[in-house]
Formats: C-alpha cells, structure tokens, sequence
C-alpha cells in the first residue's frame, strides 16, 4: 500500500463547477496535511494546509480532513480554466521530519 | 527577496559525469530537502538535512551526495553511479517544526546525453 494515494486522473471540469480531489493515507499518526498545485514544467506551490478533522475554507478552495477514515481532500469551487494543474496531496507522517507526497492528480477545466 | 534558488535551471550532462546542483535559501529555514521528479510522477525525497552538518537518505539516496556546511546552502550532487539521472530536481526548505509548511525553489531540470 501506498503511504498517500490520490484518485486516478485525469480529472476534467467544466468551467464554474467543482473539482473534488480526494487523498488518503497510511500512517494513522499523520500530523499535517497539505495540498500543492503544480503547474507543467514549474515547481509545486501550496494551496492549502489542514490540521484538524473537519473543513477549511479559502476562498474558492476548501480542504477537508476526516482522521478516523485517513482521507483528505480538496475542493475548487467554480473552477476556472487557471486551475488547470496537477494537484499534490503530501502529508507530514508521526515521525514529523518529512513530507510524503502523492502521486498527484491532473485537473483540466474546460472552457 | 526571501526565498529558495536553484541554479542552474538547466543543465546537460553527458554519462559518466558528475554534476552539482545548487540550492540556496535566505528564509534563515532549518530544514532543506532535495525531492526528484519524473515525467507524470509524484515527488521522492532523496536527502534532507534538519540541521547544519548532519543529513539523512531519504528513499532514493543511491548514486546522490549531499553536504549541509551552511545553514543557506544544501547542494546536491548527481555522480556517475546514479543509472538514470534524468529528471526534474527540487529543493525546498522548512522551519523544523513539525506541522510548518515546506517551500520550493523553481527546480533544475538535469538532462544526460
């Protein structure tokens, strides 16, 4: 089993709906959660970070944690053609020292 | 400006040859880490260092080198014995607290010829 394995993309969106990018994970003691777009040829940039069980919202992002089931995920509400991206889901694991990145999954919003 | 470098941001290697890539940080971060990417893959650590003079294998060290003689400073050295060299290379940094976020630098994209 993978430590963090994302859902199987490519995901394409129509322009102004939602994206939803799930995340799971291995390592029950898994402290931190964080989501990184990474657009082609360019180094990954983070969108959001997560803690505790439950929503965060950022404007048009929010992430949410359920710990009991090891899930995290993402979600783009009115997608814009932007947000076309790969999207990494990395969680910081009970030894604290290291992120542990997914694989990532390939958004595309079509106009 | 605060923040990571890489240089150079392309480099052409031919087989048998040993590059260093640079990685620089002016964030006063304690940790640094090297991550390598291939085409359609996710990240794999392959060093990182949570203080000066001191450094850990991440899960793909076979054929790297790293040294951590300064705080800002943590270069990465592709040798001959790494098989398959060419990819993407990341650096990124963190304060060393366990929940901080880690920051990348724009990547050095090695080609072998």
């Amino acid at each position: 089993q993978k430590e963090v394995e994302q859902n199987s993309g490519p995901l394409s969106v129509p322009e102004g709906a939602i994206a939803s990018l799930n995340c799971t994970y291995s390592d029950r003691g898994s402290q931190s959660f964080f989501w990184y777009r990474q657009y082609s040829g360019k180094s990954p940039e983070l969108i959001m970070f997560i803690y505790s069980n439950g929503d965060k919202e950022d404007g048009r992002f929010t992430a949410q944690l359920n710990k009991a089931s090891q899930y995290v995920s993402l979600l783009i509400r009115d997608s814009q053609p932007s947000d076309s991206a790969t999207y990494l889901c990395a969680v910081i694991g009970a030894s604290g020292s290291r992120l542990t990145f997914g694989e990532g999954t390939q958004l595309t919003v079509n106009p | 400006d605060g923040g990571i470098t890489q240089s150079p941001k392309y480099l052409f290697r031919k087989e048998g040859q040993n590059v260093t890539l640079s990685c620089e940080q002016n964030l006063n971060h304690d940790a640094m880490y090297w991550y390598r990417q291939d085409p359609g893959q996710g990240l794999r650590l392959i060093y990182y260092s949570q203080i000066v003079n001191d450094f850990q294998k991440g899960d793909i060290a076979e054929g790297y080198s790293v040294s951590r003689e300064k705080k800002e400073s943590f270069p990465l050295t592709v040798t001959s014995a790494q098989k398959n060299p060419t990819a993407f290379y990341l650096c990124a940094s963190k304060q060393e607290f366990n929940t901080d976020t880690q920051y990348f630098g724009p990547g050095t994209r090695l080609t072998v010829l």
